[in-house]
C-alpha cells in the first residue's frame, strides 16, 4: 500500500518563529488532508490539498502531486499551534484514507 | 452545532466482553470512518462505509465489526475485548469517500482493555 512519511518527527520552536513541516508519499494520489490534533486530542481538518497552493491565515500548504510531496507551512508560530500535525492521503484509485505518523510541534512562551 | 458525537468518551473494559462504540452526525455525509490511534503508529483505518448499507475493511479490522444501517450511524463492535485493543478511537465522516472532500472527526473514545 501507499507508505506516508512526514518529517521532522518532533519540532520545538520560539514562538514568532516560522517552520516547514514535510509529507512524502510514495504513490500518486487525489485526496491529501493536513490535520492538526491538539493537546486535548481534537482533530481538526487544516487543508484538503490535493494539489497547488492554499493559505489560511498564518497557515498555509503546497502539495506537488508529480513529484509526491506536501509541505505546511507555520508563519508566526503560537503556543496556540502546540500538537500533532498529520498529513492523510487517499492513492489515486483508491477509496482508503492512510495517515502519516505525524510531526510533534511545541511552541515555546 | 454540527459535527460528529461519540460516545462513550472514556471506557475501562474488562478482557472478553463486547462493547459497542457510538458514532454519530448530523451533516448528512455519506462516508464514514473508524480510527484507532497508538502511541507511536499513528492513526489507522479499521472500517469504513462510503454510503448506508456497505461497509469495508481497513487496516486493522481484525476483531471489530461495523454496520451502516442509516446515515448518521455507525457503531464499531468490539466481540470479545483484549488489552492490545487499548487505544483511543475516532469516528470521522466526509461527504463522499476516496477523493474531493476532507474529514470532520469526532472527540474520541478513549478505551482502556483490563
Amino acid at each position: 500500500g501507499i507508505q506516508v512519511e512526514q518529517s521532522p518527527p518532533d519540532l520545538i520552536l520560539q514562538e514568532g518563529a516560522n517552520s516547514t513541516l514535510r509529507c512524502n508519499f510514495s504513490d500518486s494520489v487525489n485526496n491529501l488532508q493536513w490535520f492538526h490534533q491538539n493537546p486535548w486530542g481534537q482533530l481538526i481538518n487544516l487543508f484538503y490539498i490535493p494539489s497547488g497552493t492554499k493559505q489560511n491565515g498564518r497557515l498555509s500548504a503546497t502539495t506537488v502531486a508529480t513529484e509526491r510531496y506536501s509541505l505546511l507551512y507555520i508563519s508566526s508560530s503560537q503556543t496556540t499551534d502546540s500538537g500533532v500535525y498529520f498529513c492523510a492521503v487517499v492513492n489515486t484509485g483508491g477509496f482508503k484514507t492512510i495517515f502519516g505518523a505525524g510531526t510533534r510541534l511545541f511552541v515555546k512562551a | 452545532i454540527a459535527g460528529i458525537t461519540q460516545a462513550p468518551t472514556s471506557q475501562i473494559l474488562a478482557a472478553g466482553r463486547r462493547m459497542t462504540l457510538r458514532c454519530t452526525q448530523d451533516m448528512r455525509h455519506n462516508a464514514m470512518y473508524w480510527y484507532r490511534q497508538d502511541l507511536g503508529l499513528g492513526l489507522r483505518l479499521i472500517h469504513y462505509s462510503n454510503t448506508a448499507g456497505t461497509t469495508g475493511k481497513g487496516e486493522v479490522p481484525d476483531g471489530y465489526s461495523v454496520s451502516r444501517a442509516n446515515t448518521d450511524d455507525f457503531p464499531l463492535t468490539l466481540a470479545s475485548a483484549v488489552p492490545s485493543q487499548t487505544s483511543v478511537y475516532f469516528c470521522a465522516s466526509s461527504v463522499s469517500g476516496g477523493a474531493g472532500y476532507g474529514y470532520t472527526f469526532g472527540s474520541g473514545t478513549r478505551l482502556t482493555v483490563v
